[in-house]
């Protein structure tokens, strides 16, 4: 049962355009929500996140919104660089009594920027 | 300030045998965290540490199993590999047990192959 998806495997968008990554998930106890970004033979690096109180948070050129109701969330990414591109995952966290880590992750999109 | 740094980068062991792989967080950092990252799936959660304590799992038969020393460096042990098992490990640390306010920062990972 995959909570987080991301439904669109890759993406590709024109240098100076705008990307628009989206995330769907399923879990109504999820209330904080993250994108990574990762390179080949990297590990994951924190990207932006969004806690559910807001529906909008902005960092530089990405910015991510959140749509409760429809439990959908989005990565925009302006302008794209060819440095952006790499795959992007979408993570979700379950508020938890004892408050322990647990992301849920979608399968990410692979972005490619082209020059 | 080190990153988050895990050993090997790369195994090759064979169906039955058994592995432990190891993480050491960044400094000051308590909270550890494994995830398996196979294509198609995403990430998914393994388990994760605070204060030497298994604070979460996630839903991987009782192969795969874990601990904590008190510098909070962590290892993961997988007894008797399955060829499935083949997939980059990550370790993330982060210095509370909640992912709000610390996002987890994330190792290169380990790359297992089970043959």
């Amino acid at each position: 049962d995959q909570q987080v998806k991301q439904n669109s495997p890759s993406l590709s968008v024109q240098e100076g355009r705008i990307s628009i990554l989206n995330c769907d998930y399923t879990n109504s106890m999820f209330d904080y929500f993250l994108w990574y970004k990762k390179y080949p033979a990297e590990g994951p690096t924190f990207l932006i996140s969004i806690s559910s109180i807001k529906d909008k948070n902005e960092d530089g050129r990405f910015t991510v919104f959140l749509n409760k109701s429809a439990k959908h969330l989005s990565l925009h990414i302006v302008p794209s660089q060819p440095g952006d591109s790499a795959v992007y995952f979408c993570a979700a966290s379950p508020f938890l009594i004892q408050g322990a880590q647990k992301l849920v992750f979608g399968q990410g999109t692979r972005l490619t920027i082209n020059p | 300030k080190a990153g988050v740094t895990q050993t090997p980068r790369y195994l090759i062991k064979t169906r039955g045998q058994q592995v432990t792989l190891s993480c050491s967080p960044i400094s000051g950092h308590r909270s550890v965290s494994w995830y398996q990252q196979t294509p198609g799936q995403g990430l998914q959660f393994l388990f994760e540490y605070f204060s030497e304590t298994q604070r979460n799992k996630g839903n991987f038969p009782g192969r795969f199993s874990g601990r904590q020393f008190s510098n909070s460096r962590s290892e993961m042990n997988v007894s008797t590999l399955e060829l499935g098992d083949s997939a980059l490990y990550l370790c993330a640390s982060s210095p509370t047990q909640s992912s709000y306010n610390s996002p987890l920062h994330f190792g290169n990972g380990t790359r297992l192959t089970v043959t």
